[in-house]
């Protein structure tokens, strides 16, 4: 079947612009993750959702953060005023339940100019 | 940030060795799970071990598990070209942490053909 899908696969944007990036997880599955990757940081953890809440926002690094999911299916990333530092790329993953092993997207790679 | 490290950083071999990578975590965990990624994009799940089993297999991995020491092991054998990728271990401490996954900093493997 379907794994999880990304979109964009690519995004460059301008300092100060904001940005959406959205996850479609595989069908039926209740629980949704995003993580993010950079160099310097690793893979971390930003937010989870089980159905449409949002239990653990703990990763969020700032409050140009923000995310939400829909129909207990795609969920979208958003970054306001977008920074240098955002540049990552944005890893999205889901799983039947929580906690089980996690089924992830080809990621965003987001570049702030 | 990062729950724990990975050994080694990188680890080339020939095809047909055993490739062994070693993580070391820093809190207790409900269970730790191995991904493998390709060009830095989305990671593939290979394994998960609970906290109380001490070895689980599937196919030519092997992966070991000793909380006393809070430390995994992957084992590869026979390695193939194709299992050139960046191995990570991650844990999940359980309880309210609803699944979130604590990544290591990953250990590049290069299998030679």
């Amino acid at each position: 079947g379907a794994g999880v899908s990304q979109s964009p696969s690519n995004k460059v944007t301008e300092k100060g612009k904001d940005v959406e990036l959205r996850c479609d997880p595989i069908s039926g599955h209740t629980a949704l993750y995003w993580y993010r990757q950079s160099l310097g940081q690793g893979l971390e953890f930003l937010i989870y959702f089980q159905g449409n809440s949002a239990p653990d926002k703990s990763g969020l690094p700032s409050d140009r953060f923000s995310a939400e999911r829909t129909g207990g299916s795609v969920s979208t990333l958003t970054i306001q005023r977008t920074q240098q530092e955002d540049s990552a790329v944005y890893l999205c993953a889901s799983s039947p339940s929580s906690p089980y092993e996690q089924y992830f997207g080809p990621g965003t790679r987001l570049t702030v100019t | 940030s990062q729950q724990g490290e990975e050994d080694p950083q990188a680890l080339s071999i020939q095809e047909g060795e055993n490739a062994t990578m070693n993580c070391s975590y820093k809190t207790s965990i409900n269970n730790l799970q191995w991904y493998r990624q390709n060009s830095g994009r989305g990671l593939v799940h290979l394994i998960l071990i609970r906290s109380n089993e001490r070895e689980k297999h599937s196919g030519r991995l092997r992966v070991t598990l000793d909380t006393s020491k809070k430390s995994s092991s992957l084992l590869i054998t026979a390695s193939r070209a194709a299992d050139t990728a960046s191995y990570f271990c991650a844990t999940d401490a359980g309880g309210t942490s609803y699944g979130k996954l604590t990544f290591g900093q990953g250990t590049i493997l290069t299998v030679h053909p």
